[in-house]
């Protein structure tokens, strides 16, 4: 069945150092890549989206890849804060009229002081 | 409030009781979803109401789960005859605009339900 599913579990990164996670999807026919970030004890907090027209989008110290060729998608956070410490998950809307998604299972990240 | 509230943040109930968890969405917000979210994994998709329209139910693992969202707003998630394997974070979203934004969702701080 389709799914999204991502490269790592888990990623430490130094404090003020650049990170990626990682994302792949198998589903082509996705439009719609959407990335949350889920800081414990809270519910998921939209970080930035990306639809499938584009293949790169920026946002503040956040920019999001998406490579259809291989069905990769990475989000690259810039200048790692203690509060990024958190669980990053990717989610895919497979319907672009519907806005049912399906998420990955997710990475934590964890920033070293 | 300005987020999307949940309640009660947490709850503990036996094996074979009912169960009921709220959801209010943002005011305005035509779009309600539940998700469950088990320890350690991503996001299951539950069900999805939209405007008037008929719910998507597709994602309800069983006949004990059922959704109602009344007034296009308030929604609540009962779950009956609950079984250890129900034990998870129930999560609640909504988001403004109907189908065709792709998916921003604004999500709650989830209802903790554990079952003995």
């Amino acid at each position: 069945g389709e799914s999204v599913g991502l490269h790592l579990p888990t990623l430490s990164v130094q404090e003020g150092d650049n990170s990626i996670i990682n994302c792949a999807y198998s589903n082509s026919a996705s439009d719609y890549f959407i990335w949350y970030k889920q800081e414990s004890g809270k519910g998921p907090q939209f970080i930035i989206d990306i639809r499938s027209n584009m293949d790169k989008r920026q946002g503040q110290r956040v920019t999001v890849l998406l490579n259809k060729t291989v069905k990769h998608l990475s989000l690259q956070i810039a200048a790692t804060q203690p509060g990024d410490s958190a669980v990053y998950f990717c989610a895919e809307n497979q319907n672009f009229g519907n806005e049912k998604l399906t998420f990955g299972t997710g990475t934590r990240l964890t920033i070293i002081p | 409030g300005a987020g999307v509230s949940q309640s009660p943040s947490n709850k503990v109930t036996e094996k074979g009781k009912d169960v009921e968890l709220r959801c209010d969405p943002i005011s305005g917000h035509t779009a309600l979803y539940w998700y469950r979210q088990s320890l350690g994994q991503g996001l299951e998709f539950l069900i999805y109401f939209q405007g008037n329209s008929a719910p998507d139910k597709s994602g309800l693992p069983s006949d004990r789960f059922s959704a109602e969202r009344t007034g296009g707003s308030v929604s609540t998630l009962t779950i009956q005859r609950t079984q250890q394997e129900d034990s998870a974070v129930y999560l609640c979203a909504s988001s403004l605009v109907a189908g065709g934004t792709g998916g921003k969702l604004f999500f709650g701080s989830g209802t903790q339900l554990s079952v003995l």
